[in-house]
Order: structure tokens, then C-alpha cells, then sequence
């Protein structure tokens, strides 16, 4: 079983700023995966950034890179430079492959993140 | 790119009918899940199937039955709609099983209305 906790209903960062979203999570596997969704206004979730547990380098995509904590069970995630199309709820989500039914993956309750011009 | 298409973007039903939401895979996926979405609860899990005529219960299957007759087609079907059934329906796919080089693909989602 597993869990995903994000303590950030909203945040609100001024354009060109950069700001952190948290994310917790716990698992009693020791490989799992770990991801950060983006769901912008037109409602289709899109994948932002994947970690995997083995691997201790953070992941990067562009502005969008990770800070992974894995003996304290925390994924935030930074945006850096932020523009006004980072507009969206984005959710962390959770992995556990060896894990019963869908892959095991398990979605917090999502951040609603702004960019204020 | 692969695309996941949902039959429907709004869908308005009265209580007590038979609804169904239908998605469509184009790349072959093995996987498919069907997601609630609700403001503050996130993405719960429905149902989800790993094969063709394969079905299995997630979170929250109460209320609600699928059907996978094809691999490129998944459909939720609420046997009986009530209100507290109104939410934003997700459908998603993937290539394989607990394989995390293949993440969720979604489609643009259903927004169900049931009065």
C-alpha cells in the first residue's frame, strides 16, 4: 500500500520566479517510481518528470527538475523561470511495480499552482 | 504520439439511466484505467484492465462496470447514474504492466452531469 501526500492546495508564484511544489510519500517497497502530472486548463494530464527510487541523481526536464529524498520519503518538484503556460494542478504520483492492481500508482490530491503576470 | 480519445467532453444524464463513457487507444497499449477526479480528492482509481475481456476493481468500482471487448477500447459504464456519480471522468493507458519506462497517457477527460 502507499500513499502520496501533497500539503500545497495552492501556490501562487509571480512570472519568471521559480517555485517548489511538495510531495510526500510512503511505501514499503524499495523500488518503486516516482512522477510529477500536469493538468492545465484544457484538463488532459500530461507527464512532467519521472524519478526512479534507484537512481540518487535528481531528474531534470528543461525548467522542470526534482529534489528526491529518499530516506525522508519526499519528491518536491522546482520550476524554474516560471511562465504563464506552468498554469495548472499538478499532482505527484507514486509507483510500486511490484505492487497489486494498476501498476501500483497511487496520486496525490494534486497543487493548484498560479502564475501571476 | 499516442493519443487517448474520451467519446464524450461534457455529458448531462438524468438519474437512473444507463450511462457509458467510451475511450479509445491508438498505440496498442496493453493497460487501461478509468479515474474519478474530484475537487480536493484528486485521482481515484475505478477500474483498470491489463487485457482484453481482463477487468479488475480499483479504489472505487462501486456503482460503476466495465467493459474491454477490444484492446483499443475501454468503456465505464454506470449501470444506474446518480448524482453523487457527477465528477470528471479520466480514461488513461500504457504499454505494459509495472513497466515505469511506459507512464500514464490520459485523455482530455469526460465531465459527467447527473440530475
Amino acid at each position: 500500500a502507499q500513499t502520496v501526500t501533497q500539503s500545497q492546495p495552492e501556490m501562487s508564484v509571480q512570472e519568471a520566479e521559480t517555485v517548489t511544489l511538495s510531495c510526500t510519500y510512503d511505501t514499503s517497497e524499495s523500488d518503486y517510481y516516482l512522477f510529477w502530472y500536469k493538468q492545465p486548463p484544457s484538463r488532459q494530464m500530461i507527464l512532467v518528470i519521472r524519478q526512479e527510487a534507484y537512481k540518487q541523481q535528481n531528474a531534470t526536464e528543461n525548467r522542470f527538475s526534482v529534489n528526491f529524498q529518499k530516506a525522508a520519503k519526499s519528491f518536491s518538484l522546482k520550476i524554474s523561470d516560471s511562465q504563464l503556460g506552468d498554469a495548472a494542478m499538478y499532482f505527484c504520483a507514486c509507483q510500486e511495480p511490484s505492487g497489486g492492481g494498476a501498476d501500483g500508482l497511487t496520486f496525490g490530491k494534486g497543487t493548484h499552482l498560479i502564475i501571476q503576470p | 504520439d499516442v493519443k487517448v480519445t474520451q467519446s464524450s467532453r461534457y455529458l448531462v444524464k438524468r438519474t437512473g439511466e444507463k450511462v457509458f463513457l467510451e475511450c479509445v487507444q491508438d498505440m496498442d497499449h496493453e493497460n487501461m484505467f478509468w479515474y474519478r477526479q474530484d475537487p480536493g480528492l484528486g485521482l481515484r482509481l475505478i477500474y483498470f484492465s491489463y487485457d482484453v475481456k481482463m477487468k479488475e476493481k480499483g479504489d472505487i468500482p462501486e456503482g460503476y462496470s466495465v467493459s474491454r471487448e477490444k484492446k483499443e477500447r475501454f468503456s465505464l459504464i454506470l449501470e444506474s447514474a446518480s448524482t453523487n456519480q457527477t465528477s470528471m471522468y479520466l480514461c488513461a493507458s500504457s504499454l505494459a504492466r509495472g513497466d515505469a519506462n511506459s507512464p500514464l497517457h490520459f485523455g482530455n477527460g469526460t465531465r459527467l452531469t447527473v440530475t
